[in-house]
């Protein structure tokens, strides 16, 4: 069965600069959710997406950025990155805001130098 | 809000022997709640979810919880512990008629199995 697919798995960038995360959901999923999991620390959330609209916010900075396009895939932007910001980013999805379950993808690890 | 509590940070058990990690939560109603497996530097997997009905729910690799809504927890359990277990397992509870589905995970438990 198809999984969540987050590209790229590992990303290197230095302080300052921007990376960009991919979620691409379970086909007919339409919410996407993102978590950042610092080392050592359990998964914090960052925000979902419900039908292409943000549906809930977390502990998302504000050099943080995100959206879900009409295909449900979802970016995650984050600019003028910092060290702190060296984690592993989960995407997961769900059919539906209320079905319980989320199904999450094996994670980008962002390392930031 | 809803939190997770999970007592042990750190549990060593011996290959063989029974495992049972605590999870405690706070919610106003009946949340739902899961358990989920991170090995070193991978991902997610869940292990079992409980939404409602029997307490007692059996998940993969022979893992199984207890939902005891008297003292808010859900802790999970493993008659006899392989080699493989060891890796930091996470409680988790979800708010399903709350806003967006999100789920709040306790802080884990990283197991060791002593051969």
């Amino acid at each position: 069965a198809a999984g969540v697919i987050q590209s790229p798995r590992h990303l290197i960038k230095e302080k300052r600069e921007t990376a960009t995360l991919k979620c691409y959901p379970i086909p007919r999923h339409d919410t996407v959710y993102w978590y950042q999991q610092g080392p050592g620390q359990d998964p914090q959330f960052l925000i979902s997406f419900y039908e292409k609209m943000q549906s809930d916010k977390g502990s998302i900075p504000d050099r943080f950025s995100a959206q879900q396009f009409s295909d449900y895939h979802s970016e995650l932007n984050m600019s003028s990155l910092e060290l702190g910001d060296s984690a592993l980013y989960f995407c997961a999805s769900s059919f539906g805001r209320n079905t319980g379950e989320l199904f999450f993808g094996e994670g980008s690890r962002l390392t930031v130098l | 809000a809803q939190s997770v509590t999970q007592p042990d940070i750190h549990i060593t058990v011996s290959e063989g022997a029974s495992l049972e990690l605590r999870c405690n939560y706070s919610y106003g109603a009946t949340p739902y709640l899961f358990w989920y497996v991170q090995s070193p530097g991978q991902g997610l997997q869940l292990l079992l979810k409980y939404f409602s009905g029997d307490t007692l729910v059996q998940g993969i690799k022979g893992f199984e919880a207890e939902f005891k809504r008297s003292q808010s927890s859900f802790n999970l359990r493993k008659p006899s512990v392989h080699w493989s277990d060891a890796a930091e397992y996470f409680c988790a509870v979800g708010a399903p008629r709350a806003a967006g589905n999100k789920l709040t995970f306790g802080g884990g438990t990283r197991v060791l199995v002593k051969p």
